[in-house]
């Protein structure tokens, strides 16, 4: 049975940081496309970053610069540092193995 | 980036009737490997998102058969052909041809 298990999350002040993590059984984060999506209060599911297989790396015009992706294949988990957060980064982030496979979500509040 | 657009934004249904989504594709979703990653997503409120097809038209696994997807290039359908009181939730289209994944706006399902 694949499993995605989220930690990570809470409430921060502006300008503050966070990292996400999403620890992965049954599947391997580093053979396949991992995302991270997320969906703000009232909003639609925005994907703000994905790896591919190989390591490449994408994130939205949003998030760029002040997010970073990864993965530690010794751990099968993948990770999300959020940096220099603003209030609208507040939303539940998912995180994906292929967009097959979700996490339970976690809930980042940027708010003083 | 590709826009994906579903019509309607809102549908009301009755128990045990067809319900169909529309999803269009700003440009082509055909991967330079032939193949088209079009994506159905189902998401209930407090729930993570939950994979219903993918390719256009495999069913994921445990997805019961009365969810059905069809289309090509850049027009895609999702049916579900006798709606259920457990299919009320909010229903995206999404597209992982080409980075960045982009998802449509949704498709509110209620009773």
């Amino acid at each position: 049975e694949v499993q995605l298990v989220q930690s990570g999350g809470g409430l921060v002040q502006p300008g503050g940081s966070l990292r996400l993590s999403c620890a992965a059984s049954g599947f391997t984060v580093d053979n396949n496309p991992m995302s991270w999506v997320r969906q703000a209060p009232g909003k639609g599911l925005e994907c703000v970053s994905v790896m591919s297989g190989s390591g490449i790396t994408y994130y939205a015009n949003s998030v760029r610069g002040r997010f970073t992706i990864s993965r530690d294949t010794s751990k099968n988990t993948l990770y999300l540092q959020m940096d220099s957060l603003e209030p609208a980064d507040t939303a539940m982030y998912y995180c994906s193995g292929l967009a097959n496979y979700w996490g339970q979500g976690t809930l980042v509040t940027v708010s003083s | 980036e590709i826009v994906m657009t579903q019509t309607p934004i809102s549908s009301p249904v009755a128990l045990g009737q067809p319900a169909s989504i529309s999803c269009r594709s700003s440009e082509s979703v055909v991967h330079s490997n032939g193949k088209t990653y079009l994506s159905w997503l189902q998401k209930r409120p407090g729930q993570p998102p939950r994979l219903l097809i993918y390719k256009v038209s495999e069913r994921f696994s445990g997805v019961p058969d009365r969810f059905s997807g069809s289309g090509a290039g850049t027009d895609f359908t999702l049916k579900i052909s006798r709606v259920e009181t457990e299919d009320v939730g909010v229903y995206y289209c999404m597209q992982g041809t080409e980075f960045p994944w982009t998802f449509g706006q949704g498709t509110k399902v209620e009773i």
